[in-house]
């Protein structure tokens, strides 16, 4: 079975930095473009982050670029999000998800996410 | 402010069809595939349609979606109370670095 499962969420203060980890099991991890997405309480859906199957592919979103990055350890099976200077704004559940196409070594950003983790919740907060 | 615009809210009764518009531009939409995403409550969301139209295996039938120009719509035949959910339209959009965009959402109640 296809799974994802993120962890390291948790209280955070303001200014302060937080790593999430999602790993994965079930398919073969380097062969597929991962994904972050968060949504914060009561809201939609907001992209973070994509990553290449390799890692030598990344994308971000424009408001969140600097302050957060996407990198794998295919070894691991495992994506990682690593956030700083985070900001009460920042309280969400964040989801790791697998790109839908197979793709070692090309990733065509537009392609959908197929598998999502049950998210990790981080909270920004004094 | 979402790229991708929908209507917050939709209803209907059992059997009835419920349909979804997901507003969107050139830069998104228009050229590039449309997804959709549900949402059951509590839950992560799942993906629904992918490639404007195509079911991932395990989605019934009575979701079909389309899209036209800069807009596509989602719709749920045969409503069910199972099918109470928020719906969530995205697609790439190609302006500035590039980004992935959700729609707003809509929430879909079974009445």
């Amino acid at each position: 079975e296809v799974q994802l499962l993120e962890s390291g969420g948790g209280l955070v203060q303001p200014g302060g930095s937080l790593r999430l980890s999602c790993g994965a099991s079930g398919f073969s991890f380097d062969n597929y473009a991962m994904g972050w997405v968060r949504q914060a309480p009561g809201k939609g859906l907001e992209w973070i982050s994509s990553l290449s199957a390799r890692g030598d592919n990344l994308y971000y979103a424009d408001s969140l670029k600097g302050r957060f990055t996407i990198s794998r350890d295919n070894p691991k099976n495992t994506l990682y999000l690593q956030m700083k200077s985070l900001r009460a704004e920042d309280t969400a559940i964040y989801y790791c998800a697998k790109v839908q196409m197979y793709g070692p070594f090309y990733y065509d950003t537009d392609d959908a996410f197929d598998v999502w983790g049950q998210g990790t919740m981080v909270t920004v907060s004094s | 402010q979402s790229v991708l615009i929908q209507p917050p809210s939709a209803s209907g009764t059992p059997g009835q069809r419920v349909t979804i518009s997901c507003s969107g531009s050139s830069s998104n939409i228009e050229f590039n595939y449309v997804y959709w995403y549900q949402q059951l409550p509590g839950t992560a969301p799942q993906l629904l349609i992918y490639r404007n139209n195509q079911r991932p295996s395990g989605v019934p039938d009575r979701f079909s979606a389309s899209k036209s120009g800069t807009s596509a719509s989602l719709a749920i035949s045969g409503l069910r109370s199972e099918d109470e959910a928020d719906y969530f339209c995205a697609a790439w959009d190609d302006s500035l670095s590039g980004s992935y965009v959700f729609g707003s959402g809509t929430k879909v109640t079974v009445l």
